[in-house]
């Protein structure tokens, strides 16, 4: 089955520096990786995501791309902003199901 | 548009007591359901997933269980809660376009 390795656990930036999160996936059929932002007590919230028939996406500030063949995605948010602390995750497709996997997520600071 | 509601929002129950969570979707028909636990400063865990009214699949054995008597209703139960089951549960939604949306949770403090 499939398996999310997601890193840093913790990332620190300075506002208006860009911010990269890293995940990796074990399933080369995984064919839909989307990115949550999670808010403290709140539910998680889907901001980006990315099939594997593109190898990138953006809206506005934040981007995700795809590396298939070393099995990478990426999560990039420029020019950050305070309301982007938050905790992201990542998550792939369990091929075949209607499931994900989640990574492990990363804490964002962003630093005023 | 959809709507995912879930309540109660906070829930305190002593150790041996049963539970009750409740996850209704608005604006859809035939969902995709899921049932996650998350605990304190940790990531993600599938419990339950439902693609049908009556069609449970459970990830992980545990004292949880799961039902789905009408198309947009998800309710996660247990006869006798243990400490363990504390967390942050999260209901989402999805079609089969992959997209999973959540619903703002339920925080369950067992004592």
């Amino acid at each position: 089955g499939e398996n999310v390795e997601q890193h840093p656990s913790t990332l620190s930036v300075q506002e208006g520096d860009s911010a990269v999160i890293k995940c990796t996936y074990s399933d080369s059929a995984s064919n839909y990786f989307p990115w949550y932002k999670q808010e403290l007590g709140k539910g998680p919230q889907l901001i980006i995501d990315i099939r594997s028939n593109v190898g990138e996406k953006k809206d506005q500030r934040i981007a995700v791309t795809l590396n298939k063949t070393a099995k990478h995605f990426s999560l990039h948010i420029t020019e950050t902003q305070p309301e982007d602390s938050a905790v992201y995750f990542c998550a792939g497709s369990d091929s075949g199901t209607y499931k994900y996997i989640f990574g492990t997520g990363t804490r964002l600071k962003v630093l005023a | 548009s959809q709507t995912i509601h879930q309540w109660p929002a906070t829930l305190v129950q002593p150790v041996g007591s049963p539970l009750s969570l409740e996850c209704t979707v608005e604006g859809t028909s035939n969902p995709n359901l899921y049932w996650y636990r998350q605990a304190a400063g940790r990531g993600l865990q599938l419990l339950f997933y439902s693609v049908g009214i009556g069609q449970i699949s459970s990830e992980v054995p545990q004292n949880l269980s799961a039902s789905r008597p009408q198309d947009r209703q998800f309710i996660l139960s247990s006869k006798k809660l243990l400490l363990s089951d504390s967390g942050f549960y999260l209901c989402a939604w999805s079609l089969i376009s992959y997209e999973q949306y959540f619903g703002p949770g339920t925080r369950l403090t067992v004592t």
